[in-house]
C-alpha cells in the first residue's frame, strides 16, 4: 500500500470553478499534512499545511482533514489559468518528525 | 523572504564520475535535508541531517552518497562513481527546528539542481 495516495490526473476544471484535490494516507498516527504546489521543472512551493481536523483557510485555499478517514483535500476556488500546477501531497508519518513523505501529485488543469 | 539557494542549476556529468551538489539552507534553519525526483516520478526523500550530523536517512542513501556541512551556509550532497540511474533533479530543503513541533513545521524547498548522467 503507498504511503500517500493520490490520483494523477490530470484534472480540468473551468477558469472561476472549484478544484477539489484529495489525498489519503497509510500511516495513521501521522500528524502533519502539507499541500505543495509544484510547476514543471520547478520546486515544490509550500500552499498550505493542516494539523488538526476539520477545515483551514487561506485566500482561495481551503485545505480539509479527516483522520479517521485517512483523508486530506485541498480545494481551490475561483481557479486561474496560474494555478495550473501538479499538486503535491505530502504527510509527516508517526514513525519520524524529521521527514515528510509525498505523494505522486495531481496534475491540475484551468481551461479559460 | 529568505530562501534556500541550490548551485549548480544543471550538472552534466559522465558516468562513474564524482559530483557534489551545494546548497546554501536558510540562514537560521537548524534542519536540513535532500530530495529527489526523477523524471516523472515523485518526491523522494534521501536523507535530513541536524547538529552535524545524519538524523534519517532512506534506503536510496547507500554507501555511493555522503552529506556535510563544511562551514556554517553551506549544505553539499556528494554522490560517487555516478551511475545513468542518478539522473534527476535533486532538491535541498531546510526546516526551522524550533518553536513548534518539528513535524508540524514545513519545509523550504531550493529550485534544485538536475544532474544528468552520460
Amino acid at each position: 500500500q503507498k504511503e500517500v495516495e493520490q490520483n494523477s490526473g490530470p484534472l480540468s476544471v473551468p477558469e472561476g470553478a472549484i478544484a477539489s484535490l484529495n489525498c489519503t494516507y497509510s500511516d495513521r498516527g501521522s500528524q502533519s499534512f502539507f499541500w505543495y504546489r509544484q510547476y514543471s521543472g520547478k520546486s515544490p512551493e509550500l500552499i498550505m499545511s493542516i494539523y488538526s481536523n476539520g477545515d483551514k483557510e487561506d485566500g482561495r485555499f481551503t485545505a480539509q482533514l479527516n483522520k479517521a478517514s485517512q483523508y486530506v483535500s485541498l480545494l481551490i476556488r475561483d481557479s486561474q489559468p496560474s494555478d495550473s500546477a501538479t499538486y503535491l501531497c505530502a504527510v509527516t508519518p508517526y514513525s519520524s518528525a524529521s521527514k515528510i513523505i509525498f505523494g505522486s501529485g495531481t496534475r491540475l488543469s484551468i481551461r479559460p | 523572504e529568505p530562501e534556500v539557494t541550490q548551485t549548480p542549476s544543471h550538472q552534466v556529468t559522465q558516468m562513474g564520475q564524482e559530483v557534489i551538489l551545494r546548497c546554501v539552507p536558510i540562514s537560521n534553519h537548524l534542519y536540513f535535508y535532500w530530495y529527489r525526483q526523477i523524471l516523472g516520478q515523485k518526491v523522494e526523500f534521501l536523507v535530513s541531517f541536524y547538529n552535524n550530523e545524519i538524523s534519517e536517512k532512506s534506503e536510496i542513501f547507500d554507501d555511493q552518497f555522503s552529506v556535510e556541512r563544511p562551514d556554517g551556509s553551506n549544505f553539499t550532497l556528494k554522490i560517487r562513481s555516478t551511475k545513468l540511474e542518478d539522473s534527476a533533479m535533486y532538491f535541498c530543503a531546510s526546516r526551522s527546528g524550533t518553536g513548534m513541533w518539528l513535524g508540524n513545521q514545513p519545509q523550504h524547498f531550493g529550485d534544485g539542481t538536475r544532474l544528468s548522467i552520460l
